[in-house]
């Protein structure tokens, strides 16, 4: 059975570092990629980045300055971290995984965790 | 970036009607397009990728279409349960999302 679950601090403090894990269960990293994706509240869906199953990443181009995403295979987790956290990156941060495919930079997401929800304020 | 418009923004229907949801790339996005629902407090979930592909378990009310720049969701009857927010989303390139439409009951 496929699962994704975020974790991290609920509250972070501006100019901070936010950091966050994705520990997934039933499929393996070295063969799925997996997405990261916001929402600010009440907003629409932003994505950040993904980590490849070959351990390759991209990121969103207006996020890239101040994103890093990584993994440990042998944990079954993600790791997404960023830096200088302003109020506007107050949002529930999602992971995803793609269906990984021959062809596709870019799969669509059928799974996803359940989310956390990051506030950044002082 | 491909800029993903949705239209409506807000839309309200029936129980009974059919719904179409647009959503317009500003440049060719070759059918690498997919829809979701989210509703309130939950994760999106997938319906469509890929255009016209509808995802395991979803009700076959739902379907998509298009090509190049404009693509359509279509729910064929719509149910009290289909009350939900609906995003498109272009893997063309890096993914970009529209803005969604929400969807309520009439």
């Amino acid at each position: 059975q496929v699962q994704l679950k975020e974790s991290g601090p609920g509250l972070v403090q501006p100019s901070q570092t936010l950091s966050l894990t994705c520990t997934v269960a039933g499929f393996s990293l070295t063969s799925y990629n997996v997405h990261w994706v916001r929402q600010p509240p009440g907003k629409g869906l932003e994505w950040m980045g993904v980590i490849w199953n070959t351990g390759g990443t991209r990121y969103n181009s207006a996020l890239k300055s101040r994103l890093s995403i990584s993994k440990d295979t042998s944990k079954s987790q993600v790791f997404l971290k960023m830096n200088s956290l302003q109020t506007e990156d107050t949002a529930t941060y999602y992971c995803a995984r793609d269906p990984s495919l021959p062809g596709y930079n870019y799969g669509w997401f059928a799974y996803w965790g359940q989310g956390t929800l990051v506030t950044v304020s002082s | 970036d491909i800029q993903m418009t949705q239209s409506p923004s807000f839309l309200s229907a029936s129980v009974g009607e059919r719904v179409t949801l647009s959503c317009k790339a500003s440049q060719n996005i070759n059918k690498y397009l997919d829809w979701y629902q989210q509703k309130l407090g939950e994760a999106p979930k997938l319906l469509i990728y890929n255009t016209n592909n509808l995802h395991t378990g979803i009700p076959s009310r739902f379907s998509g279409s298009g090509s190049g720049t404009d693509y359509t969701l279509t729910i064929s009857s719509l149910q009290p349960e289909d009350v939900a927010t609906y995003f498109c989303l272009q893997r063309n390139s890096w993914p970009t999302f529209g803005a969604g439409t929400k969807l309520e009951l009439k």
